[in-house]
């Protein structure tokens, strides 16, 4: 089956770093999303990996391991605003995504 | 500025009344897609159109139908609306779904309460 397992939940604190991790299990694999989602709103891209690997842009950063069906998602300096949910999705064999339930992240002063 | 455009924002309807939702984009994307995503879940692929080519999800009910009358816009239609309905609608394209690096863009959503 299809499946992509992240944390329900995470805290962290304002200039912290955190780690959202993300694993998965598809038929066929065309890549890994990232997407921000504020709450009320719709998700917004925030990275593409489909080479093992780390992807590096400015205070967020995604990694990729094909043989582990691993991701993360590393934020640095965190900032109220990243409160969030942030949902791993992965593009299968029909280059249709499967989504993550979303790791809503919790900033706190 | 290019983007996908979803209206209303806010729909409200009666158990039973059918409600159609729209949806437009100026991207110009071959690819258009409805999801439904409930609270603290993963949006739910419900149709998507690749150009004029209609596909459906297996799993998604009769009583959603959707339209594509050209490139910019498309429509939910939800022909008889239950209190599972309640969600919000996602509206995304993509310059082509066939390949991997393509991202999907989306809309603001519409949130649908159903009385």
């Amino acid at each position: 089956g299809q499946n992509i397992d992240q944390p329900t939940e995470m805290t962290a604190t304002e200039g912290a770093i955190v780690q959202i991790n993300c694993t998965y299990q598809t038929s066929g694999f065309n890549g890994l999303f990232w997407y921000q989602q504020h709450a009320g709103e719709a998700p917004t891209f925030l990275s593409y990996n489909v080479l093992d690997g780390l992807e590096e842009k400015g205070r967020f950063s995604s990694f990729l391991s094909r043989s582990k069906g691993y991701s993360y998602l590393l934020l640095k300096e965190l900032q109220m605003k990243d409160s969030a949910s942030y949902l791993c999705a992965t593009m299968d064999s029909n280059y249709q995504l499967i989504w993550g339930a979303g790791t809503k992240l919790i900033i706190k002063p | 500025d290019a983007m996908v455009i979803q209206n209303p924002r806010y729909q409200v309807t009666q158990f039973g009344k059918p409600v159609t939702l729209s949806c437009s984009q100026t991207l110009n994307h071959n690819v258009m897609y409805w999801y439904q995503q409930k609270s603290s879940q993963a949006p739910k692929l419900l149709f998507h159109y690749y150009d004029k080519d209609f596909n459906n999800e297996a799993d998604t009910p009769d009583n959603f139908q959707s339209r594509r009358p050209n490139t910019s816009f498309c429509f939910l239609d939800i022909r008889s609306p239950g209190l599972g309905d309640a969600a919000m609608y996602l509206c995304a394209t993509s310059r082509d779904g066939g390949t991997g690096a393509n991202e999907q863009f989306f809309g603001p959503g519409t949130r649908l309460t159903v009385l």
